[in-house]
């Protein structure tokens, strides 16, 4: 199927340290979503975004999409133990359609 | 408000058994869309329903169908399971054609063929 090149896969971190991860493809997206999945559950919508070059935050999160439209960047400040999870983008070809295409994930651990 | 809600949990089939997923949308969520969640493949789109309709559907064989209710309830079906569908399936609803609307993710099924 088709998937979204996201890095790193994982990455440990120590705590209070940055952490920045990116999704990036041969196709033009329409909407880019960060979410975070916890082991067990299903993933929870961190940030969307719809418009090139938008610049957005949720906390400690920013995230922005790629002025391409092929590309686009999250980066969390700060780290905390709880920031532990797997980080997926996920991004919309067409405006009006559900069928979102995932990246492959990035496995954070912060180590305290 | 209640979230999305998956039933069951966890299921155990053996090899050509047929297996029925539920998912129950937030309240007033209209549209349904499945993925398949597996560590080699990552998330995989299923297909998406709308007022019953479906409105999209991804690369799986036809072994793979869901539907809607018209309460927006749905439920996805997998017929002569085999070994490699394994996975945890997951299902999320929303309001309208935006996910900033509320593309909200329940907590899965996580389905073992054995």
């Amino acid at each position: 199927g088709q998937q979204l090149n996201q890095s790193p896969q994982s990455m440990f971190i120590q705590e209070g340290e940055d952490v920045s991860m990116n999704c990036t493809s041969s196709s033009i997206f329409n909407t880019w979503l960060w979410y975070k999945q916890d082991p067990g559950e299903g993933p929870v919508l961190l940030i969307a975004l719809y418009k090139a070059g938008e610049l957005t935050s949720n906390g400690r999160l920013t995230a922005q999409f790629g002025i391409t439209r092929k590309d686009s960047f999250l980066n969390i400040s700060a780290s905390i133990p709880s920031d532990v999870g797997i980080y997926f983008c996920a991004g919309q070809l067409r405006e009006g359609t559900y069928k979102y295409i995932f990246g492959t994930g990035t496995r954070l651990k912060v180590l305290a | 408000k209640a979230g999305v809600t998956q039933t069951p949990r966890y299921l155990i089939k053996t090899r050509g058994q047929q297996v029925t997923l539920s998912c129950s949308p937030i309240s007033g969520h209209r549209s349904v869309s499945w993925y398949q969640q597996t560590p080699g493949q990552g998330l995989q789109f299923l297909f998406e329903y709308f007022s019953e309709t479906q409105r999209n559907k991804g690369n799986f064989p036809g072994r793979f169908s869901g539907r809607q209710f018209s309460n927006s309830r749905s439920e996805m079906n997998v017929s002569t399971l085999e070994l490699g569908d394994s996975a945890l399936y997951l299902c999320a609803s929303s309001l309208g054609a935006r996910m900033g609307y509320g593309y909200t993710f329940g907590s899965g099924t996580r389905l073992t063929v054995v």
